[in-house]
């Protein structure tokens, strides 16, 4: 059974501050690795993708990937109250599986004026 | 459209009817999958079909749900005497392709509450 692990938190951070969220996964086959926001009420939508080991920045966000030890996490620079979401890791498999997404639970993040 | 579409957006119905929800896809991606998510819970996937291959319906909880996907395009995901432990949001997502470079698109959801 493929699994996909967050903290389902919530995690709570001060404006401006750094938020770190965090995702193991169990199939060490898995190629690809997104981060989706969710807002309440509404669907996913994708912040990040990256899938090679190291860091990928896109503005305020990093995502970092360690295939070695499976996990990889997401994080926020300068922390923004509209950043408040739950956060959801998703990984795509290899093989018979590469099509399918497995998703995280997702960690809800609150962020503090 | 620029989304993806599904409708209807909200759907009450009583314990044991059948029930169709709708997903239109972006054109031309040709993937599309089908996950559920309910209250407060992660997404659960239910089925994937990629181009004219077999679906892959892993996912299904029960032989009470279907899903089917015409011309490739347009799916139809089918509940058949639904029962409250139905009750969720139905979201549909679709790719570009199956890649593992290519990242879902969602719809906005189909809120289902059996009654």
């Amino acid at each position: 059974q493929k699994e996909v692990e967050q903290n389902s938190g919530p995690l709570s951070v001060p404006e401006g501050a750094i938020a770190s969220l965090n995702c193991t996964y169990s199939d060490r086959g898995s190629q690809s690795f997104f981060w989706y926001r969710q807002y309440s009420g509404k669907s996913p939508e994708l912040i990040m993708s990256i899938y090679s080991n190291g860091d990928k920045e896109d503005g305020r966000f990093t995502a970092q990937l360690n295939k070695a030890s499976q996990y990889v996490s997401l994080l926020i620079r300068d922390s923004q109250p509209s950043d408040s979401a739950t956060y959801l890791c998703a990984v795509r498999g290899y093989g018979g599986s590469q099509g399918n997404l497995i998703f995280g639970k997702g960690t809800k993040l609150s962020v503090k004026p | 459209g620029a989304g993806v579409s599904q409708s209807p957006s909200n759907k009450v119905t009583e314990k044991g009817k059948d029930v169709e929800l709708r997903c239109d896809p972006i054109s031309g991606h040709t993937a599309l999958y089908w996950y559920r998510q309910s209250l407060g819970q992660g997404l659960e996937f239910l089925i994937y079909f990629q181009g004219n291959s077999a679906p892959d319906k892993s996912g299904l909880p029960s032989d009470r749900f279907s899903a089917e996907r015409t011309g490739g395009s347009v799916s139809t995901l089918t509940i058949q005497r639904t029962q409250q432990e139905d009750s969720a949001v139905y979201l549909c997502a679709s790719s570009l392709d199956p890649t593992a470079s290519s990242p879902l698109h969602f719809g906005n959801g189909t809120r289902l509450t059996v009654t």
